[in-house]
């Protein structure tokens, strides 16, 4: 199947800095990137649809000047969390779309922002 | 609005044993799809349904669409340790696949043998 890829695995930083979230696809040309995320022990909740060229959709609620999408090319999108702060720590889960129905999720990014 | 529920939120089951996990949606939708999540994990892709009375199996799993009733069951037969995860229906919220997945809570499996 197609694969996905986000980098990092696992990121610490203090509270005030910024991160961010790469998300690939390896082997094919992704139409559309989705951005997800998930609370320990809860569901997943989109945060924003990633089209290349486009600017990003965001959910209701999801701040767009905090969560900052770029979706550069067909097989990068990269989310960058501004000023983090302890309660956006959480599992970040990007997902990738080039045709057909099914979504390819990424192996997530864990932040932790002390 | 899209609301997916998922009933149960927590099962514990012996092996051998059959059960059924059922997933509700609040609106018409051609896009149902179940994942399985292990601890610490993303997510891995079991079934993608997109039409009415579709059924779709892969080994002990079963899964099917009700778009009439907005309802989805993932069956499982004979369950084996293994098959312990994390259970996620997510329904799509607009045809064609272009926009994100509304998921349930999940259903958490657990396995005893």
């Amino acid at each position: 199947g197609a694969v996905v890829s986000q980098h990092p695995s696992r990121v610490i930083c203090k509270s005030g800095t910024s991160v961010k979230i790469e998300c690939r696809s390896l082997d094919f040309q992704a139409t559309t990137m989705f951005w997800y995320r998930q609370f320990p022990k809860q569901s997943l909740m989109l945060m924003a649809t990633s089209n290349e060229g486009s600017k990003a959709t965001y959910e209701q609620g999801v701040e767009k000047d905090k969560f900052l999408i770029n979706h550069a090319s067909l097989t990068l999108s990269t989310l960058t969390v501004t000023s983090a702060h302890p309660e956006d720590s959480s599992f970040y889960i990007c997902s990738a779309r080039f045709s057909g129905e099914t979504q390819y999720f990424g192996p997530g990014t864990r932040l932790l922002v002390l | 609005e899209l609301k997916v529920e998922q009933n149960p939120l927590f099962l514990s089951m012996q092996e051998g044993k059959n059960y059924t996990i059922y997933c509700n949606y609040s609106t018409t939708s051609d896009r149902l799809y179940w994942y399985r999540q292990d601890p610490g994990k993303s997510l891995e892709s079991l079934f993608v349904l997109l039409s009415n009375g579709a059924v779709k199996q892969e080994g002990r799993l079963m899964a099917s669409l009700d778009t009439k009733a907005r309802l989805s069951t993932l069956h499982i037969t004979a369950a084996v340790h293994d098959l312990s995860a994390t259970y996620f229906c997510a329904v799509g919220r607009s045809g064609g696949g272009a926009d994100g997945l509304t998921f349930g809570k999940g259903t958490h499996l657990i396995i005893q043998p």
